[in-house]
């Protein structure tokens, strides 16, 4: 069954380190791969997405992401990280055929000063 | 810019009542969903509509109705209400035109059924 798995439900990071969030997915093919990001009591905002050619790729805020067909990830990094960044992560996959955007559990990252 | 609108944003049921949350998109998108968020559950799908005139299960529609009114509207309907489904409610609606693909979310509906 196709699924995408976040292993990590909570991660504590101090301000200025680095962040990395795991992204995992189970597709017969590669599908489109998104990242969002959830601030407390927000709606969802993009972060980034791929889709074909270069692995990494660049969002806003600062993060990156690269995708690893090898490994089936498509993980989240940000080299330092500030208060501000403190929200819910959510990777999203489409299986590129059928127009169903489905949803990882999410991964909080709170900022620790 | 409106994007994509919800209402309401807050709910209160009793249990066996029934409602609609509307949803309108101003961005001319094909495809729109609806989700629901649970903690440590991230959201899931519970219908999608991939273009107008098509409705599509996700991973939990039991209990809930859809109906995509227009190209512009997708509401989602309980019709009798159970404890199970308090939660928070987005719709979310997108074009799928390869590198431009990305979707808009509502502000959400925080329903509570008591």
């Amino acid at each position: 069954a196709q699924s995408v798995t976040q292993p990590d439900i909570h991660i504590t990071v101090s301000e200025g380190a680095s962040l990395e969030l795991r992204c995992n997915y189970s597709y017969g093919a590669t599908p489109y791969l998104f990242w969002y990001v959830q601030s407390p009591g927000q709606g969802l905002q993009l972060l980034l997405k791929y889709f074909s050619g270069d692995t990494l790729v660049q969002g806003i805020k600062g993060f990156e992401a690269e995708f690893k067909r090898s490994q089936s990830s498509f993980n989240l990094r940000k080299p330092s990280v500030h208060w501000s960044d403190a929200a819910e992560y959510f990777c999203a996959v489409d299986a590129r055929d059928d127009y169903k955007l489905s949803f990882g559990a999410g991964t909080t990252v709170t900022v620790r000063a | 810019n409106a994007g994509v609108t919800q209402t309401p944003k807050f709910q209160v049921l009793k249990t066996g009542q029934s409602m609609t949350l509307q949803c309108a998109q101003d961005m001319n998108h094909n495809s729109m969903y609806w989700y629901r968020q649970d903690p440590g559950m991230g959201l899931r799908l519970i219908y999608y509509s991939a273009s107008e005139g098509t409705t599509d299960k996700g991973e939990v529609p039991n209990g809930y109705n859809v109906s995509r009114l227009n190209k512009r509207e997708f509401s989602l309907r309980l019709e009798s209400a159970a404890p199970s489904q308090t939660s928070v409610y987005f719709c979310a609606s997108s074009t799928w035109t390869g590198q431009n693909t990305e979707a808009f979310f509502g502000q959400g509906t925080r329903l509570t059924v008591v």
